[in-house]
C-alpha cells in the first residue's frame, strides 16, 4: 500500500531562517508522482510542485527548492529566507491509480509557523 | 486560470436538514473530486467523477450523495448528517491522463460545514 510520512508535525522558526520539511514515501510502483501542497488558514490547498519517479533532478523556484532522492524514498522541501507569508500547513502527497482514476495519498502535514 | 469555486463558504445545518454544496470549474477538467478534511488532519477522498460518471466512492455513507450534472459542475447533497460530519469539504479537479497518474489536482477553498 502507498504511504506518505511527514514526521515533523509542527515547525516554528524566525523569519529569514531556512527551513526544510521532510517527506518519506512508500510505494511498490515503478511509475509514480509526488506532490507538495500548501494550505494557508483560508483552507484552499495550493499546488506547489509535481515530480515523477523518473525525474530526479532537484528543482528550485524562487525561495523554494525540492530535493528528490529515490534511493531514500524522500522528497524534501526547503524554504530559503522564510517569510511570515510562508506560514501554513504543508502536505506531501503520492499519486495512486485507482479504478481508472487518481487518488492522492497525503501525509499528515507539517504546520509551519514563521515568526516575525 | 486554475480556479475552482465552491459555495457556500460556510454552512450550518441541523441533523434533519437537507442542503447541497456546489463546486464549479472552467478549466476543461474531466475529473472532479470531493474530499473531507477534519481539523489537523489531511484531506480524505470521498468521491471521484471521471467524464461525469462516478468512478470512486470511498465507502462514504449514503447521507452524502454526489452529483455531476455536467463537466463543469459538481454537487454534494447532504441529508440527515451527524455532528461528526462537521468538517471542511474540499472540491478539486484535474485533467484525465491516459496513465491515470500525475494529473495536478486544483482545489477550491472549501465549505466549512457545521452540523448541530
Amino acid at each position: 500500500a502507498q504511504k506518505v510520512t511527514q514526521a515533523q508535525t509542527e515547525i516554528s522558526v524566525v523569519e529569514k531562517e531556512d527551513v526544510t520539511l521532510d517527506c518519506v514515501y512508500e510505494t511498490r510502483d515503478t511509475t509514480y508522482y509526488l506532490f507538495w501542497y500548501k494550505q494557508p488558514p483560508s483552507g484552499e490547498l495550493v499546488f506547489l510542485i509535481r515530480r515523477n519517479s523518473f525525474d530526479e533532478q532537484n528543482e528550485i523556484s524562487g525561495r523554494y527548492s525540492w530535493n528528490f532522492q529515490k534511493s531514500t524514498s524522500s522528497f524534501n522541501f526547503t524554504i530559503t529566507a522564510s517569510q511570515v507569508v510562508d506560514s501554513a500547513v504543508y502536505f506531501c502527497a503520492l499519486s495512486e491509480a485507482l479504478q481508472g482514476a487518481q487518488k492522492l495519498v497525503f501525509g499528515q502535514g507539517t504546520r509551519l509557523t514563521i515568526n516575525p | 486560470d486554475t480556479e475552482v469555486t465552491q459555495t457556500p463558504k460556510h454552512l450550518v445545518m441541523g441533523m434533519t436538514n437537507k442542503k447541497s454544496l456546489k463546486c464549479e470549474q472552467h478549466m476543461g477538467h474531466r475529473a472532479m473530486y470531493w474530499y473531507k478534511q477534519k481539523a489537523k488532519k489531511p484531506p480524505e477522498l470521498m468521491f471521484v467523477y471521471s467524464y461525469e460518471k462516478l468512478s470512486i466512492n470511498e465507502s462514504v455513507p449514503s447521507r452524502f450523495s454526489p452529483e455531476c450534472p455536467n463537466s463543469s459542475l459538481l454537487n454534494l447533497h447532504l441529508h440527515a448528517l451527524q455532528p461528526e460530519d462537521s468538517a471542511l469539504y474540499l472540491c478539486a479537479s484535474s485533467q484525465i491522463r491516459t496513465t491515470s497518474l500525475g494529473g495536478i489536482q486544483y482545489f477550491g477553498a472549501g465549505t466549512r460545514l457545521s452540523v448541530l
